[in-house]
């Protein structure tokens, strides 16, 4: 069965310092992956896909198949990016919906 | 135009009674989705719809769990006989398309409460 894992539930880090947010997943086939971020009294939003190789507020994140990971990476956190992160790798088996991580709370403080 | 909305933004209810929460998605959106976002738990898919097809009902966790998409645009999620087990808050998302790597867009989520 697909499987997402994000061991940790809360990061804690300071300004400046970087950030990485771990992500496995258990997935045979190509996946596409996700990240989605929930800031404070905000919806949940799409931050990036690895697909576009994009890097948005700074942030990137890396396909490993070896590894199967995909952390969400940023060199310099900032205070605004204290959020809830999910990370979704692929389908459920259905090929219908996402399969969320439980997330991770990243909290940055000065 | 305007994102997913959903009604109520809380629900307040007691254990055993019937609840039933609305989705507006975005106009024009072929995909709707219905999570559960609960504490600890992360985000659980519960049911997804797509144009005409039959939904995928498979994350309901009990048969208590139902939900209908009239005309291709509004859902609702029908909780009955609520238990407390059930405090959540209900996500609803909608997408240009179901298939695969296409953005999601969520609404505000409900709250509810089963006391």
């Amino acid at each position: 069965a697909q499987r997402v894992t994000q061991p940790e539930k809360l990061l804690s880090v300071f300004k400046g310092a970087p950030v990485e947010l771990k992500c496995n997943y258990s997935y045979s086939g190509s996946p596409e992956l996700f990240w989605y971020v929930q800031y404070s009294r905000q919806r949940l939003q799409l931050l990036l896909r690895h697909i576009s190789r994009e890097s948005i507020k700074g942030f990137t994140a890396d396909l490993n198949k070896g590894e199967t990971s995909f952390h969400l990476k940023k060199p310099f956190a900032q205070e605004e990016d204290s959020a809830m992160y999910y990370c979704a790798p692929p389908f459920n088996q259905a090929g219908t919906a996402l399969i969320f991580g439980k997330g991770t709370t990243l909290s940055v403080s000065s | 135009g305007a994102g997913v909305s959903q009604s109520p933004s809380n629900k307040v209810t007691e254990k055993g009674k019937d609840v039933e929460l609305r989705c507006d998605p975005i106009s024009g959106h072929t995909a709707l989705y219905w999570y559960r976002q609960s504490l600890g738990q992360g985000l659980e898919f519960l049911i997804y719809f797509q144009g005409n097809s039959a939904p995928d009902k498979s994350g309901l966790p009990s048969d208590r769990f139902s939900a209908e998409r009239t005309g291709g645009s509004v859902s609702t999620l029908t909780i009955q006989r609520t238990q407390q087990e059930d405090s959540a808050v209900y996500l609803c998302a909608s997408s240009s398309s179901g298939t695969r790597s296409y953005e999601q867009y969520f609404g505000p989520g409900t709250r509810l409460t089963v006391t």
